[in-house]
C-alpha cells in the first residue's frame, strides 16, 4: 500500500472554528490533492500540489486554503468551519510519473461541524 | 472540459449474476480511464486502468472494463458476482495524469 495517512481520521467542531487537516506521504510522490466526498456527489477536487508551494484550485475550493512546505506533507485548512463543510476527506497522491500515474488514496478524515 | 457520468447509483445483483456498471465520459482529447473500489470507511483503491494499447482492461477481482472511443464510454463488468464484490465503485477520467475527475459513484448490492 502506498504511503499515506491523514490526521485526525475524526473530527467534530463548532461553526467558525479553524480546522486543520493534514496529509503525510512517504512516496516522494509530487502531486498532492484533497478532495471532498459527499453523499450523490462522489469525489470532488477541493485543492492540489504540484510540488513544494504549488497549488492550485479545483471545483470546490470556496471556504479552504491549502499549503505545502515539505513534498511530503500537504495541509488542508477550513479557516472558519460551516455545516456545509461537514464531509469526509481524502487525501489522494499521484505517481510514479507519465503514464503510469495512477492515484493512490489515503484512509479519510471524517469532518463534522456543529 | 472532462466529466464522468455513472449510470445508476444503486446496482442490485444477485451472487452468481452478471454485474455491469456503466460509465460514459465526456473528453476533449484522448482520455485515460480509471475503476475504483470502496469498500465501508476505507479511501478508494484502484481497480482497473486503461491509458494506451489493448481496450479490454483486466484488473483485480475479476473485473474487467472496455473502452468505446465511439460510445465514449468504459464500463465495468464481471461474469460472476461476490458477496464480497459489495462496495461502491467509481469511475475516474484524466487527460494528463495530473487531474483526475470522478462520478458520482455505483453502490452495488449483491443478494445471496
Amino acid at each position: 500500500d502506498a504511503g499515506i495517512t491523514q490526521s485526525p481520521r475524526h473530527k467534530v467542531t463548532e461553526t467558525g472554528t479553524p480546522v486543520t487537516l493534514r496529509c503525510h506521504q512517504t512516496e516522494n510522490h509530487r502531486y498532492m490533492y484533497w478532495y471532498r466526498q459527499d453523499p450523490g456527489h462522489g469525489l470532488r477536487l477541493i485543492h492540489y500540489s504540484y510540488g513544494v508551494k504549488d497549488t492550485d484550485k479545483g471545483e470546490v475550493s470556496d471556504g479552504y486554503s491549502v499549503s505545502r512546505s515539505k513534498t511530503e506533507d500537504f495541509l488542508l485548512t477550513l479557516e472558519s468551519a460551516t455545516s456545509s463543510q461537514t464531509s469526509v476527506y481524502f487525501c489522494a497522491i499521484s505517481g510514479p510519473g507519465g503514464v503510469n500515474n495512477e492515484q493512490f488514496f489515503g484512509p479519510g478524515t471524517r469532518l463534522t461541524v456543529l | 472540459a472532462q466529466s464522468v457520468t455513472q449510470l445508476g447509483s444503486h446496482v442490485s445483483v444477485s451472487e452468481g449474476a452478471l454485474v455491469l456498471l456503466r460509465c460514459n465520459y465526456s473528453s476533449s482529447v484522448p482520455p485515460y480511464l480509471f475503476w475504483y473500489v470502496q469498500y465501508p470507511n476505507q479511501g478508494l483503491q484502484l481497480l482497473l486502468k486503461y491509458t494506451t494499447g489493448a481496450t479490454l482492461v483486466k484488473g483485480i477481482n475479476g473485473f474487467e472494463a472496455e473502452f468505446k472511443k465511439s460510445e465514449t464510454s468504459f464500463h465495468l463488468t464481471k461474469p460472476s458476482a461476490h458477496m464480497s464484490d459489495a462496495a461502491e465503485y467509481f469511475c475516474a477520467v484524466t487527460s494528463n495524469f495530473n487531474k483526475f475527475y470522478f462520478g458520482s459513484g455505483t453502490k452495488l448490492n449483491v443478494k445471496p
